[in-house]
């Protein structure tokens, strides 16, 4: 079965960093763009980043911008998250996300992991 | 940012009843609109993509439509796994949410 697991989160101060990371299995990692999408506690869907199949394009969100990184090894079928300069504001489910590459669709997301927690507190 | 309203932001209905979500964007998306359910625990779950377009696996009492910047969820003949909170998502641009609808049972 198809499936994406994020690892990396926990707890850490204002200011420090955390890399999460996505390890996808049972798909050809290589063929598709991956997602970062996060969730604050109780709260709604907020999409973070997306990275190319093949590397070559990244974007953010403005909330994370020049803040966050996203990267990838298709070598080892993983799906990076860089989060540096992190706030209070960040604290959220981090989910990694599979996009369908249908056109008609857009940046959608067709496959999801559990999620990793990150809280950012003093 | 292309901002998505949704509404309501919740409902209440029973096994059986068929029911409609609206989610209004603030500008032309042509069908660039996306539907997830999200049950207590668990990840989203992609329904619809393109406005319309029954994404494989998902039953066929899901149903999408779009009228301009209108587009519109319906679940025909609600079962109780469907009891869950939903979202649109447009991606027409970088990608935005609806705030969501619970949907609860009655």
């Amino acid at each position: 079965q198809v499936q994406l697991v994020e690892s990396g989160g926990g707890v850490v101060q204002p200011g420090r960093s955390l890399r999460l990371s996505c390890a996808a299995s049972r798909f050809t990692f290589s063929s598709y763009g991956m997602h970062w999408v996060r969730q604050a506690p109780g709260k709604g869907l907020e999409w973070v980043a997306v990275i190319w199949y093949d590397g070559t394009k990244k974007y953010y969100a403005d909330s994370v911008k020049g803040r966050f990184t996203i990267s990838r090894d298709n070598s080892k079928k993983t799906l990076y998250l860089q989060m540096n300069s992190l706030r209070a504001e960040d604290t959220a489910l981090y989910y990694c996300a599979r996009d369908p590459g249908l056109a008609a669709a857009g940046d959608a997301f067709d496959i999801w992991g559990r999620g990793t927690m990150v809280t950012v507190s003093s | 940012d292309i901002q998505m309203t949704q509404s309501p932001s919740s409902l209440s209905a029973s096994v059986g009843d068929r029911v409609t979500i609206t989610c209004r964007a603030s500008q032309s998306i042509s069908r660039y609109l996306n539907w997830y359910q999200q049950t207590p625990g668990k990840a989203p779950k992609l329904l619809i993509y393109a406005a319309s377009s029954l994404q494989s696996g998902v039953p066929s009492r899901f149903s999408g439509s779009r009228s301009g910047t209108d587009f519109t969820l319906t679940i025909s003949g609600l079962q109780p796994e469907d009891f869950a909170t939903y979202y649109c998502q447009q991606s027409y641009s970088t990608p935005t949410f609806g705030q969501g609808t619970k949907l609860e049972i009655k």
